[in-house]
C-alpha cells in the first residue's frame, strides 16, 4: 500500500481551516489509519488513530475522517502552534506499516 | 509518564555493525508491541521493524530484512536493534516507538542518530 498526501504544502493563516488529504493505493481495512504531527527537532506526535479517534489530550479542533482509500485530517481553526509537518500512516498489506510522504502546513 | 530513551547511535563505516538500545519506563513494557521507525536527514518517516510483546512475532521492512535484527528483554524493559552490513542509505534518526491502538505508533523516543559514512 502506498499513501499519497496532498497538498505537499499548504499555506494558511491562523484562524483558517486546514484540510489535509491522504489517499491509499489500496483499500485500508479496519480503518487502520493514523495521523501524526511533527515539529522541527521533535519526534512525531500521534494525533488520530483508527481514522477518526482523537488521542487523549489532543485539542478537538483536530479531527480525522474517511475510509477505504480516502482519508482526511481537518484542523478547524488554526492556532500558531499547529504549523508543522503532518504524516498519515497505515497498517495492513505489504509492507505492513507505511507512512505518507508528509504534508507541510506553513503560515501564509 | 512514558519515557523512551534510545542510545547506541554514532558514525560507522559502510559494511560495519551497530547495536541500538531503547530503555523504556513509565508503562508496563511487556504489555506492548514495540517498533523502530527511522527518518533520514530532511526526509519522511520510514517504518523499520516491529516485535510483539512476547517476541513471538517479528517483522521487518524489505529495506532492512536480512541485515537488521530486532529483539527485546522484558526483564530489563529494553528494546534493541542489531544493524549489520550498514549502508549509506541507513543514515537516519532512529526512533523507538510503542505501538498503540489500531496499529498506530503512540509513544516515541527522541531518537538516536546513525550516520553511515567512510
Amino acid at each position: 500500500i502506498v499513501l499519497t498526501q496532498s497538498p505537499g504544502t499548504l499555506s494558511l493563516s491562523p484562524g483558517e481551516r486546514a484540510t489535509l488529504s491522504c489517499r491509499a493505493s489500496q483499500s485500508i481495512s479496519g480503518n487502520y489509519l493514523a495521523w501524526y504531527q511533527q515539529k522541527p527537532g521533535q519526534a512525531p506526535r500521534l494525533l488520530i488513530y483508527g481514522a477518526s479517534s482523537r488521542v487523549t489530550g489532543i485539542p478537538d479542533r483536530f479531527s480525522g475522517s474517511g475510509s477505504g482509500t480516502d482519508f482526511t485530517l481537518t484542523i478547524s481553526r488554526l492556532e500558531p502552534e499547529d504549523f508543522a509537518v503532518y504524516y498519515c500512516q497505515h497498517y495492513g498489506g505489504s509492507p505492513p506499516y507505511g507512512f505518507g510522504q508528509g504534508a507541510k502546513l506553513e503560515i501564509k | 509518564e512514558v519515557q523512551l530513551v534510545e542510545s547506541g547511535g554514532g558514525l560507522v563505516q559502510p559494511g560495519r555493525s551497530l547495536r541500538l538500545s531503547c530503555a523504556a519506563s513509565g508503562f508496563t513494557f511487556d504489555d506492548y508491541a514495540m517498533h523502530w521507525v527511522r527518518q533520514g536527514p530532511g526526509k519522511g518517516l520510514e517504518w523499520v521493524s516491529g516485535i510483539s510483546w512476547s517476541s513471538g512475532d517479528i517483522i521487518y521492512a524489505d529495506s532492512v530484512k536480512g541485515r537488521f535484527t530486532i529483539s527485546r528483554d522484558n526483564a530489563r524493559n529494553s528494546l534493541y536493534l542489531q544493524m549489520d552490513s550498514l549502508r549509506a542509505d541507513d543514515t537516519a534518526l532512529y526512533y523507538c516507538v510503542v505501538r498503540g491502538n489500531y496499529y498506530s505508533f503512540h509513544y516515541w523516543g527522541q531518537g538516536t542518530l546513525v550516520t553511515v559514512s567512510s
